[in-house]
């Protein structure tokens, strides 16, 4: 079963503006975490938000997390062409020995 | 230093034949992951192990499945009686194993296509 669900499913913006991705999650977490795929291959590691975190900066991105509402969202500023990828959140299981992922925001930021 | 890499970057083969996939984890990780991706859909867990041993092996979908790590770094992903509907992008992750939940280091993937 899967631990995130990204909303928008697909997103397209013009570079310059701001791209907003939100993932919701079913169970309790002690993490949640962002990864970025592009054309279909490996995953790469964006950020990790902790339970008892609320926000959460690199470079242009911004993370929150909600855990009363089982919510997170990616906030990339000052979009980029190159930012055009798959997003996705993912959270670990009980066990914390693996993940779990949505079906991803496929983001298209327009030069 | 070297990340994940997974080979071939590419699998062809046909209805009924056995694939071996490998993945060469980050030096010193010790927990080990197997993930496949269909087109369109977030990544789905296989199988985690931590050293040799799998630790979880619960989301190989069949007996078909199976991976080794013999000596707690390279894994083997192999199936067997390969199906059209085994098509997808095989991935692999490594961690240093040390807390659950822990950021995972992915590799580039094996796309299998079954004809």
């Amino acid at each position: 079963s899967q631990q995130g669900e990204e909303d928008p499913q697909a997103l397209s913006i013009q570079e310059g503006e701001n791209a907003t991705m939100n993932c919701s999650y079913k169970t309790s977490i002690n993490n949640l975490q962002w990864y970025r795929q592009n054309s279909g291959r490996g995953l790469v590691h964006l950020i990790l938000i902790r339970s008892n975190e609320r926000e959460k900066h690199s470079g242009r991105l911004r993370v929150t997390l909600d855990t009363s509402k089982k919510s997170s969202s990616l906030l990339i500023t000052a979009s980029r062409a190159a930012d055009t990828a798959s997003y996705f959140c993912a959270g670990p299981n009980n066990a914390g020995n693996m993940l779990t992922f949505g079906g991803g925001t496929r983001l298209m930021v327009k030069p | 230093g070297a990340g994940v890499s997974q080979t071939p970057s590419n699998k062809v083969t046909e209805k009924g034949k056995y694939v071996e996939l490998r993945c060469d984890p980050i030096s010193g990780h010790t927990a080990l992951y197997w993930y496949r991706q269909s087109l369109g859909q977030g990544p789905e867990f296989l199988i985690y192990f931590q050293g040799t041993g799998a630790a979880d092996d619960s989301g190989l979908p069949n007996d078909r499945f199976f991976a080794v790590r013999p000596e707690g770094s390279v894994s083997t992903l192999k199936i067997q009686r390969t199906e059209r509907g085994d098509s997808a992008v095989y991935l692999c992750a490594s961690s240093p194993g040390l807390a659950g939940g822990e950021t995972q280091y992915f590799g580039p993937g094996t796309r299998l296509l079954v004809l």
